[in-house]
């Protein structure tokens, strides 16, 4: 069973910023919170990943709540271009399992 | 940039045909992992590999084989397909150490007829 809990679907007006939910409230301490994207007839991209300290690349930030039972992966400036299912998922090294994502559909 | 083949993006095959997917990466990852995905189930885990002629299973491996014989190459056999198995099959690859983003193929839409 996947390890995580996120809403189905959310919409985001483009240019403003996207927060995406996931809970994760049986994380062991050495799991790594991994966040993917899959635009439509692609396959799954790698966005972002953290532990405890929040993250930031080029594509997103990535807030971890202090007891690292959630996190919330944030787009800044969400483009139409955006607009794909995204997956958080914790991971131990070899394992790696996805749940069904959040549909998030960015409007015009 | 680090590449997954995957051999076919479109297959169609008859009930109770052996098929092989083939999926090929260039980066010299250890691990390798297989996933068919479905409408509204997302990416769900077949098998996976860490390591040449090692794997696991993950959650869905009935009617599932795969064959690691080379670092670089991860197959999935469907010993004899059914139509319950017409799905999208992705392949991805990654370092094992944590902290590695996984990289995935494009994906084999197969039609079992």
């Amino acid at each position: 069973d996947a390890k995580t809990t996120q809403p189905p679907s959310m919409d985001c007006a483009e240019g403003r910023a996207a927060n995406l939910p996931c809970n994760h409230s049986t994380i062991s301490g050495n799991e790594y919170v991994y966040w993917y994207r899959q635009i439509h007839s692609q396959g799954p991209q790698y966005i972002i990943h953290g532990l405890k300290n929040n993250e930031t690349n080029e594509m997103a930030s990535l807030i971890i709540t202090e007891d690292r039972k959630s996190s919330t992966l944030i787009l800044p400036h969400a483009t139409l271009r955006d607009t794909a299912v995204y997956y958080c998922i914790v991971r131990v090294e070899n394992d790696m399992r996805f749940g069904a994502g959040t549909r998030l559909t960015v409007k015009p | 940039d680090v590449k997954v083949t995957q051999s076919s993006r479109y297959l169609v095959k008859r009930t109770g045909e052996k098929v092989f997917l083939e999926c090929v990466q260039d980066m010299d990852h250890e691990n390798m992992f297989w996933y068919r995905q479905d409408p509204g189930l997302g990416l769900r885990l077949i098998y996976f590999s860490y390591d040449v002629k090692m794997k696991e299973k993950g959650d869905i491996p009935e009617g599932y084989s795969v064959s690691r014989e080379k670092k670089e190459r991860f197959s999935l056999i469907l010993e004899s397909a059914s139509t319950n198995q017409t799905s999208m099959y992705l392949c991805a690859s990654s370092l094992p150490r944590v902290g590695a983003g996984a990289f995935f193929g494009q994906g084999t839409r197969l039609t079992v007829v």
